[in-house]
């Protein structure tokens, strides 16, 4: 079975300052996607940012970066140079190859929270 | 890029009412459309996979006759709340990708449906 987890229930950090958000997983599937996603308090899930199994490089988008380590089965986010808009909840997911049928799976989040 | 439209975005109704929310993909096909429901402060819980002219999968727990789910067509997915009563108040949330579904396609996610049942 798939798992996906999140320790850090909330994280602070200061503006213009980087944070990491941590996320491990399980599965036995070897071929896999690892996303993570923003929400806001006003509900939408925004995409930041997907990791591929084989993917050789460390995924990076804008100020969003994936530190993929495949041995350890951690996928964590760094965000660099934080902003006040930064603060939201962060879910890290989990999607299987075409056999799992496309869903994704979860993990519990992390609030985060910018102080100015 | 691809967009996922999901209307209401709130409904405030009478305990025994069904409600029924929609799912649109807006500039891509999808045969395939994922639900889920979430408390405050918690994470997304798959409730059913919507499969387009077939029926949906659900997952472990969730009643079918309670969440009725159909596909009818490859941009549309709809979920009907029968006569929800109080515990049925959640966000409710779809989502849907272009492609095959491999594992390196994201979904797409509407807005939401805020459900409140007095």
């Amino acid at each position: 079975a798939q798992k996906i987890t999140q320790t850090q229930p909330g994280m602070f950090v200061q503006e213009k300052e980087a944070v990491t958000l941590d996320c491990t997983y399980d599965t036995s599937d070897p071929s896999y996607g690892l996303f993570w996603y923003k929400q806001p308090s006003s509900g939408e899930m925004i995409f930041l940012i997907y990791q591929g199994s084989y993917d050789q490089q460390n995924a990076t988008e804008g100020r969003y970066s994936l530190n993929f380590q495949k041995a350890r089965k951690s996928a964590n986010l760094v965000i660099s140079a934080s902003q006040l808009g930064d603060s939201a909840m962060y879910f890290c997911a989990m999607r299987g190859g075409y056999n799992q049928g496309g869903k994704l799976i979860f993990g519990q989040g992390t609030e985060l929270s910018v102080k100015p | 890029g691809a967009v996922v439209s999901q209307h209401p975005s709130r409904v405030i109704c009478k305990s025994g009412t069904s409600v029924k929310i929609e799912c649109r993909s807006l500039d891509f096909q999808a045969t395939t459309m994922f639900w889920y429901r979430q408390f405050p402060k918690q994470s997304l819980m798959l409730m059913a996979t919507s499969n387009e002219g077939s029926k949906a999968t659900y997952e472990q727990g969730v009643e079918k006759d309670k969440f009725l789910i159909n596909h009818a067509s490859l941009t549309l997915s709809t979920l009907t709340v029968t006569s929800a009563h109080p515990e049925d108040s959640s966000f409710y949330i779809c989502s849907a990708s272009p492609g095959t579904g491999a594992s390196n396609q994201p979904q797409h996610f509407g807005d939401g449906t805020r459900l409140s049942i007095l």
